[in-house]
């Protein structure tokens, strides 16, 4: 089975604060993405890599970063949390090609306050 | 940026009823089109993958099909069960790798 792991389940942070959601997958995916949801908007990509040390932006990047130093690994850091990005963050991975499902982590629910 | 639409955005159903609801998309430059379920305190899960015109996709009492000159894809249930409660979510790839759309959540009711 293909497992997804996310650091943390539930976060808080205070505004300004630096926040690292890391996620592992261990299907030797070439392709991992980090979504974020929230009511009403549906899940929404923020960042993508297909490869390590790749990064592509997605639809929302603004006040996000993202880091591929590892094939299995896919961090999210957000530089200076702001009360708008308390959200859902959900981490994907996939096989290369873009018919091949995306395997979800559990999310971790990030509040900042 | 690719609009994927999906309607209706929630439905409330007896046990045992049938269902369906549906999933647009841009026909032009048409890539696959996938469907997930998402139950609540879970991860989304990867139902179906379609890539041709007039597939159509079977898992159980769920199903699928595609119309990808219309841009269109329906996702049936036959005979709902409580444990179908969830989200369907459809996708297709755009100028990001997969645009989701809002999803339909959907209540069965005992």
């Amino acid at each position: 089975d293909v497992k997804v792991t996310q650091s943390s389940r539930y976060l808080v942070k205070r505004t300004g604060e630096k926040v690292f959601l890391e996620c592992v997958q261990d299907m030797d995916h070439e392709n991992m993405f980090w979504y974020r949801q929230d009511p009403g908007l549906g899940l929404r990509l923020i960042y993508f890599s297909y490869d390590v040390k790749m990064k592509e932006k997605g639809d929302i990047p603004e006040g996000y970063s993202v880091s591929r130093e590892k094939k299995e690994r896919f961090s999210l850091i957000l530089e200076s949390a702001s009360t708008n990005q308390t959200s859902m963050y959900l981490c994907a991975s996939s096989n290369r090609d873009r018919d091949y499902e995306q395997y979800f982590g559990p999310g971790t629910r990030l509040t900042v306050t | 940026i690719l609009n994927v639409e999906q309607s209706p955005q929630s439905l409330h159903v007896q046990e045992g009823d049938s269902t369906n609801f549906t999933c647009s998309f841009p026909s032009s430059n048409f890539y696959a089109l996938h469907w997930y379920r998402w139950e609540t305190a879970k991860s989304p899960e990867a139902l179906f993958v379609m890539t041709l015109n007039g597939d159509e996709k079977k898992k159980g009492r769920i199903s699928a099909t595609l119309n990808t000159k219309e841009g269109y894809s329906y996702l049936y249930i036959k005979g709902s069960q409580p444990e179908d409660s969830a989200t369907y979510l459809c996708a297709s790839p755009g100028n990001t790798p997969l645009v989701f759309g809002k999803g339909t959540r959907l209540s069965v009711i005992a």
